[in-house]
């Protein structure tokens, strides 16, 4: 069953108590994207990565880090968390740029 | 910039009744457009994907057109039920390989 999983699916931590949050898909995809939610401003994208090695800045992506060391695995760091960063976060894969998008279930990350 | 706008904002209809959201963009220049559908706190599920050469897509109760001339996409859902209780995004992908969403629109069906 093709799959996008990421973990933790909830999180409550602190202002600056470094985190990663995992994605991992099971479905040989070239491209993954983290995206973050918030009301009012719909998805906006973090970063992207069109294969191995490759990543590349979306929409909003200070504060964040990301890398693409295995095709299957794209997590998304955040170095030191601050409140702003409370959201819904995504990940993402498809199969080539213009294919179409698989989501993973989402992480509510609060940030204290 | 590409701008994805959808109308109505949120949509209330009694079971039964055909649901029509709207999806605008504005440069006509895309490589397809997609149809989400978000329950709360959840992730999205893809309805339907229309390629740019494509006027239309089809899926059970779901049917969805592409005008992008005019820069337009219309999904339709037929005798809506309860469980279509959700928000529709609509998604565009520009010519750079990027997504676009639109805001969505929140759809409740009372039974």
């Amino acid at each position: 069953e093709a799959q996008v999983t990421q973990n933790p699916r909830y999180l409550i931590t602190v202002t600056g108590k470094k985190l990663t949050v995992t994605c991992s898909q099971n479905m040989n995809h070239e491209y993954m994207s983290w995206y973050r939610q918030d009301p009012g401003l719909g998805l906006r994208q973090i970063y992207y990565s069109m294969n191995v090695e490759v990543t590349d800045k979306g929409d909003v992506p200070e504060g964040y880090k990301v890398s693409r060391k295995e095709k299957r695995n794209f997590p998304l760091i955040l170095e030191s968390p601050s409140p702003n960063q409370t959201s819904l976060y995504f990940c993402a894969t498809r199969l080539t740029s213009t294919d179409t998008q698989y989501f993973g279930p989402g992480t509510r990350l609060t940030v204290l | 910039k590409q701008e994805v706008t959808q109308i109505p904002a949120a949509l209330s209809v009694p079971e039964g009744e055909n649901l029509v959201l709207n999806c605008s963009f504005t440069d006509s220049a895309i490589y397809n457009l997609q149809w989400f559908r978000q329950d709360p706190g959840k992730g999205l599920t893809s309805l339907l994907l229309i390629q740019s050469s494509q006027r239309e897509q089809t899926s059970g109760r779901l049917n969805a057109s592409l005008d992008k001339s005019s820069g337009r996409s219309t999904l339709y859902i037929a005798a809506s039920q309860p469980g279509d209780s959700a928000t529709y995004l609509c998604v565009v992908t520009d010519s750079w390989g990027k997504l676009q969403f639109g805001a969505g629109t929140q759809v409740v069906v009372t039974p």
